[in-house]
């Protein structure tokens, strides 16, 4: 079975551009969760998507937004980058939010 | 809002030597879950304790979770240089927000 897929893995990018990240949950979970994490911390929380719709928002500026789709994928869209966005960017899919499994994640850099 | 703090930030140790870190949540939680992430690899889940309590093994492994559902510790007996990576706890309060802790990297020399 496969896992839980990213892409693009690497992305770069410059200050004020948009970019849209992707993933794709294991077969069966309904439940998307996108987390950043910056060198050296914590994965932090940015939104939980269950059955499409929103379940939970992170403390992240309104320039995060994120959508599901009905086969349960997701994307998650950063428009005007800035250099602090730089980040590994994970996706973790679950039945229902509970034991997650990550991908690989996309290194975002922003120049 | 709620916050997990973990500690210690960095742990080398010898071979065969135990290791511990301890996470501590500013608020009660339902559940915590502890993760485990190599260099360069994403963060893998290795269990979730539910119950005031709780004690869970796995083989070298044990996770508590306290009595007032606020903290949690994972110790791993006599280290092998497999066990190396950060260690993440993460805790669920209320919400459906999973909070992680800054992780403790484990060091292991042979």
């Amino acid at each position: 079975d496969a896992g839980v897929t990213q892409s693009p893995t690497h992305l770069i990018k410059t200050r004020g551009q948009h970019v849209t990240l992707r993933c794709s949950p294991i077969s069966g979970h309904k439940s998307v969760s996108w987390y950043q994490q910056v060198l050296g911390q914590g994965p932090q929380f940015i939104f939980q998507y269950y059955e499409k719709e929103e379940r939970g928002r992170g403390n992240f500026p309104d320039r995060f937004s994120a959508r599901q789709f009905p086969n349960y994928s997701s994307e998650l869209n950063v428009n005007a980058l800035l250099l602090g966005d730089s980040a590994l960017y994970l996706c973790a899919s679950s039945l229902a939010g509970e034991k997650l499994f990550f991908g690989s994640g996309t290194q975002l850099s922003v120049l | 809002g709620q916050q997990v703090m973990q500690i210690p930030q960095y742990q080398h140790v010898q071979e065969g030597e135990d290791f511990t870190t301890y996470c501590n949540s500013s608020t009660t939680l339902s559940n915590i879950q502890w993760y485990k992430q190599r260099p360069g690899g994403h963060p893998v889940f290795l269990i979730q304790l539910v119950k005031s309590g709780e004690v869970k093994k796995q083989k070298r492994l044990t996770f508590q979770f306290g009595e007032a559902k606020k903290n949690s510790s994972l110790h791993i007996t006599a280290t092998q240089t497999t066990d190396v990576g950060t260690y993440f706890c993460a805790g669920q309060g209320g919400s459906e927000k999973l909070v992680f802790g800054k992780g403790t990297k484990l060091t292991v020399n042979p």
